[in-house]
C-alpha cells in the first residue's frame, strides 16, 4: 500500500525558506501514471494546490505561488520535495504531499500533512 | 485562477440526500470532465470519494454520487448518515494545467 510522508522542520522565520521532503514507500516515484503534489492548508481554512511534479522532472505550479516555489525530484530516494522562499505567517499552514493521477488530476492517497509555523 | 464556489454550509437529517454545489467556469469545470471530490473529517487528511465527475473510488459508499451541468459540479449525498458529517471539497483541472480546489462546504447531520 502506498505511503506518503512529510518531513521538514515545523517552524520557520519570516522571510527565511520553508523545505519539506516527502518519502514514498510502497511503491516507486518513478512511474508515468503519476504526479506527485504538494497543498497546503491554513489553520481552519481550506485546500490549496501548491504545485505537482512527475518523476523525469515536469512540473506544474499554482500562479499564484509561482515566484516563491520549486518543487523537485529525488528518484534515487523515492523522495520529492518542495522549496518556499521568503515566507510570511500567511504561510503557515498544514502541507500535505500526495499522489495525482495525471488522466484526471485527482489526487490519492495523502500524507498526514505536516504543520508548519512561520513566526520569529 | 479563483477558487471554485461551494456552499459554506449544507444540512439534512438523517436518511434524507443533500447536494453540494461546485460552481466553476468553461476554463475548469465546465471545460474538463476532471472533477474530483474530497471528504475530510475534522484533524484528519482528505480523502477521495469521487473522481472523474461521477467515478467513485473502491470502497467508497455508493450513497455517493456525483454529476456535473455546464460550469457546475455537485455531489449528491443519499441515505445521509451521522459519519457523513464533515467538510467536502471539489477540485478541477485547469486550462493553465494547474488544479483549482472549491472553497469548502460543511455538511451538517441535524
Amino acid at each position: 500500500q502506498l505511503q506518503l510522508r512529510e518531513s521538514g522542520p515545523g517552524l520557520v522565520k519570516p522571510s527565511e525558506t520553508l523545505s519539506l521532503t516527502c518519502t514514498v514507500s510502497g511503491g516507486s516515484i518513478s512511474s508515468s501514471t503519476y504526479y506527485w503534489d504538494w497543498i497546503r492548508q491554513p489553520p481552519g481554512k481550506g485546500l490549496e494546490w501548491i504545485g505537482s511534479i512527475h518523476y523525469h522532472g515536469s512540473s506544474y505550479i499554482s500562479p499564484a505561488l509561482k515566484s516563491r516555489v520549486t518543487i523537485s525530484v529525488e528518484t534515487s530516494r523515492n523522495q520529492f520535495s518542495l522549496r518556499l522562499r521568503s515566507v510570511t505567517a500567511a504561510d503557515t499552514a498544514v502541507y500535505y504531499c500526495a499522489r495525482q493521477f495525471w488522466t484526471g488530476w485527482w489526487i490519492d492517497p495523502w500524507g498526514q500533512g505536516t504543520l508548519v509555523t512561520v513566526s520569529s | 485562477q479563483s477558487a471554485l464556489t461551494q456552499p459554506a454550509s449544507v444540512s439534512g437529517s438523517p436518511g434524507e440526500s443533500i447536494t453540494i454545489s461546485c460552481i466553476g467556469t468553461s476554463s475548469d469545470v465546465g471545460g474538463y470532465n476532471y472533477v474530483s471530490w474530497y471528504q475530510q473529517h475534522p484533524g484528519k487528511v482528505p480523502k477521495l470519494m469521487i473522481y472523474d465527475v461521477t467515478s467513485r473510488p473502491s470502497g467508497i459508499s455508493n450513497r455517493f454520487s456525483g454529476s456535473k451541468s455546464g460550469n457546475t459540479a455537485s455531489l449528491t449525498i443519499s441515505g445521509l448518515q451521522a459519519e457523513d458529517e464533515a467538510d467536502y471539497y471539489c477540485s478541477s483541472y485547469t486550462s493553465s494545467s494547474t488544479l483549482v480546489f472549491g472553497t469548502g462546504t460543511k455538511v451538517t447531520v441535524l
